[in-house]
């Protein structure tokens, strides 16, 4: 098992509403990347933040938002929930730019009504 | 854009073969190849990864070939057993700026192997 860990481990949310969801990064890590995984896909890429700022995004609208912290954990934002934002959202941390190598927290399972 | 395509989606062997799954990618520019294994309601678990510099790599029952040329990469696992069916995910890194970090993944691949 790595030492990444995400909080809730579920959650229901109504359409319209916001939720955050939290991850702390693997010690020695400094960097945190988050995917949205939907059933029977592989994840998605939504963003990636180092030194507290966002590096790099994938294909998601700016009501995906996100922060990093001084110890490398870090926040997901969503607003406006829709219901197609049901999914298993994973968070993953790494040593960038040493190491491409990037190890994935247990998810927190979103489901919007 | 970029995009990782993974084949076949669904694999069954017998305990003991082996099992192949291959895959391509269009970005010229990444330079690394991991492969996750997930078991149900379980977390994505990297167990092997190849940089662009290397053309094959093992870890006792699995290894991952690549070829650059061709844009494709491939997964074997030799002597299966129960224990590795699960879905697994290839993937590939986006090459360039800053954003090297950042994995496209494959559909994934469901591989059941029967006692």
């Amino acid at each position: 098992e790595t030492g990444v860990t995400q909080s809730p481990t579920h959650l229901i949310k109504t359409r319209g509403q916001q939720v955050t969801l939290r991850c702390s990064s693997q010690s020695g890590h400094n960097t945190v990347s988050w995917y949205q995984q939907a059933l029977g896909q592989g994840p998605q890429f939504i963003f990636q933040y180092y030194r507290e700022e966002e590096n790099g995004r994938g294909n998601f609208p700016p009501r995906f938002s996100g922060l990093q912290f001084p110890n490398y954990s870090s926040e997901l934002n969503v607003n406006a929930l829709e219901l197609d934002d049901s999914a298993l959202y994973l968070c993953a941390s790494s040593l960038f730019p040493r190491d491409y190598e990037q190890y994935f927290g247990p998810g927190t399972r979103l489901t919007v009504t | 854009g970029e995009n990782v395509e993974q084949h076949p989606s669904t694999l069954s062997v017998q305990e003991g073969d082996s099992a192949v799954i291959k895959c391509t990618y269009s970005d010229s520019a990444s330079n690394y190849f991991p492969w996750y294994k997930q078991e149900l309601g379980k977390r994505p678990q990297l167990i092997i990864d190849i940089r662009s510099n290397v053309g094959e790599k093992k870890d006792q029952r699995i290894a991952v070939t690549l070829n650059k040329t061709a844009k494709h990469f491939s997964l074997h696992i030799t002597e299966t057993q129960p224990e590795d069916s699960a879905v697994y995910f290839c993937a590939a890194n986006r090459g360039y700026g800053g954003s090297q970090g950042n994995l496209i993944f494959g559909k994934g691949t469901k591989l059941s192997v029967k006692p």
